[in-house]
């Protein structure tokens, strides 16, 4: 069972453009949101994270917004860049325990300049 | 090292054979994670290590993986009589410890059965 869900699976924008990734989790009790960003041939990194107690996060031109009562968040980025064609993975875990990461299926972007 | 890093990069294996996996996490970090990556798959979760213990190994997919960590630095993942469906980049990833830390990913590595 898909305990995080991702949508769109692939997403093209012109540069400048608002890209919007959205997911959506199961379980109440996650309490850590992590959004990661993967090029071709590395690992994920770590993007931006928000809890449940707050329901918006901006990181430069990066913001999660975060809906706790339908259990969804999604990935905003302003003024997107070509350089900001990637993967990216939302996820989610318990930070009690061994805080495993339940990842999405992965958006792949695509900005074209 | 400066960050998390896997070897081999890639692997190309028969049908049968066994393969080691290695991860060295970055140096005193004490949570150390294996995932799988499938093509159009997500990261799907396999094991974690506190040190040198792995609490849980339920998310192993078969009794053919297994997993060690040595000295609380080095960890091994095993696959045992590998299968077409084993293909997939096996990623590695450390933390400074359990509960609210950032998880840093090493590149992985490409597993591929033939």
């Amino acid at each position: 069972q898909q305990q995080v869900k991702q949508s769109p699976q692939s997403l093209i924008v012109q540069k400048g453009g608002i890209p919007i990734i959205n997911c959506a989790y199961e379980n109440t009790a996650f309490d850590y949101f992590p959004w990661y960003q993967q090029f071709p041939g590395k690992g994920p990194a770590l993007l931006i994270a928000i809890r449940p107690d707050v329901s918006e996060k901006k990181e430069g031109r990066f913001t999660i917004s975060f809906n706790k009562s339908a259990k969804q968040f999604s990935l905003h980025i302003m003024d997107s860049q070509p350089g900001d064609s990637a993967t990216y993975f939302c996820a989610a875990s318990l930070q009690t325990g061994a805080n495993n990461l339940f990842f999405g299926t992965g958006t792949r972007l695509t900005v074209i300049p | 090292g400066a960050g998390v890093s896997q070897s081999p990069s890639n692997k190309v294996t028969e049908k049968g054979k066994d393969v080691e996996l290695r991860c060295d996490p970055i140096s005193g970090h004490t949570a150390l994670y294996w995932y799988r990556q499938s093509l159009g798959q997500g990261l799907e979760f396999l094991i974690y290590f506190q040190g040198n213990s792995a609490p849980d190994k339920s998310g192993l997919p078969s009794d053919r993986f297994s997993a060690e960590r040595t000295g609380g630095s080095v960890s091994t993942l095993t696959i045992q009589r590998t299968q077409q469906e084993d293909s997939a980049v096996y990623l590695c990833a450390s933390s400074l410890a359990l509960g609210g830390y950032i998880q840093y990913f090493g590149a992985g590595t490409r597993l591929s059965v033939l």
